[in-house]
C-alpha cells in the first residue's frame, strides 16, 4: 500500500506488505529529520532518523528517503506486521531541542 | 538505564486552576524539551532546557512556564487553566546540547473541566 498525497491520515495495509508513509517538511534551512512512532497511550518512540546531507538511509525493515529539492519525507516499512500499526509523525530539526512535527499519519495493518 | 518519566500520569483540574508537571530525563541527558499534543493541533513545541537555561521556546503564551534544575529535571507549570489546555504534555530530554536525538517520556494527561 502506498499513501496518496503529503496530508492522508490514515494509511491501511495488508500484513506482510510494504508501506510507504510520506510527509512534507517546512523549512528549508532544517538539517535533521526524525520518523517517530507513537503507540496509544505512549510517547514518540524513535524509528529512524537522516541528516540533510543523505538522501536515504536504512534501518531494520524501515528505509527513510529524503527529497530536498521539494521537501518531502518518505518512511518505507517491508513486510509489515500487526505491530507496526501506529500513528507516524516526521520531525524536522532546525537547531538542537526543537523539533518541528507533521500532523502524524496512522497505520492500520490488517492480519 | 531508564527512560524518561514524568509525574504525575494524569490530572484532572478546573478552569482557572494551576498546575505543576515533572519530568525527570534520561540519566545523563541535560537538554529537557516539552511537547504539548492535542488531537485539533498535533504536537507543539513548549520550551526547552539546557543546563538550567531556557533555550527555545514555542509560540505559547506566557501562562506556559517551565525551568530545569541542577539535576536535569524539569517542571512545567501552565497558570489560569483554560479548557484548551486539555493535552497529552510530553517530554524529551537528549543527551547535549547539539544532540538531536529526543527520547519521549509516557506523558502526562491533563484535563481541565
Amino acid at each position: 500500500g502506498e499513501s496518496v498525497g503529503l496530508h492522508l491520515p490514515t494509511l491501511s495495509v495488508q500484513e506482510g506488505d510494504n508501506s510507504i508513509i510520506n510527509c512534507a517538511y517546512s523549512n528549508s534551512a532544517s538539517d535533521y529529520f526524525i520518523w517517530y512512532k507513537q503507540e496509544s497511550g505512549k510517547g514518540p518512540q524513535f524509528i529512524i532518523d537522516i541528516r540533510s546531507n543523505m538522501d536515504k538511509r536504512q534501518g531494520q525493515r524501515v528505509t527513510v528517503l529524503l527529497n530536498k529539492t521539494v521537501k518531502h519525507l518518505s518512511l518505507q516499512i517491508a513486510a509489515t506486521q500487526p505491530g507496526d500499526s501506529a500513528v507516524y509523525f516526521c520531525a524536522e530539526n532546525i537547531r538542537g531541542g526543537k523539533l518541528i512535527f507533521g500532523q502524524g499519519t496512522e497505520l492500520s495493518v490488517k492480519p | 538505564k531508564a527512560g524518561v518519566t514524568q509525574t504525575p500520569r494524569y490530572l484532572i483540574k478546573t478552569r482557572g486552576q494551576q498546575v505543576t508537571l515533572s519530568c525527570s530525563p534520561i540519566s545523563g541527558h541535560r537538554s529537557v524539551s516539552w511537547y504539548q499534543q492535542t488531537p485539533g493541533q498535533g504536537l507543539q513545541f513548549l520550551f526547552e532546557y539546557f543546563s538550567e537555561t531556557q533555550r527555545n521556546k514555542g509560540n505559547f503564551p506566557g501562562r506556559f512556564s517551565g525551568r530545569q534544575f541542577s539535576n536535569s529535571r524539569s517542571e512545567m507549570n501552565v497558570s489560569t487553566l483554560e479548557l484548551g489546555d486539555s493535552a497529552l504534555y510530553l517530554c524529551a530530554s537528549s543527551l547535549a546540547e547539539w544532540e538531536n536525538e529526543q527520547f519521549f517520556g509516557p506523558g502526562t494527561r491533563l484535563t481541565v473541566l
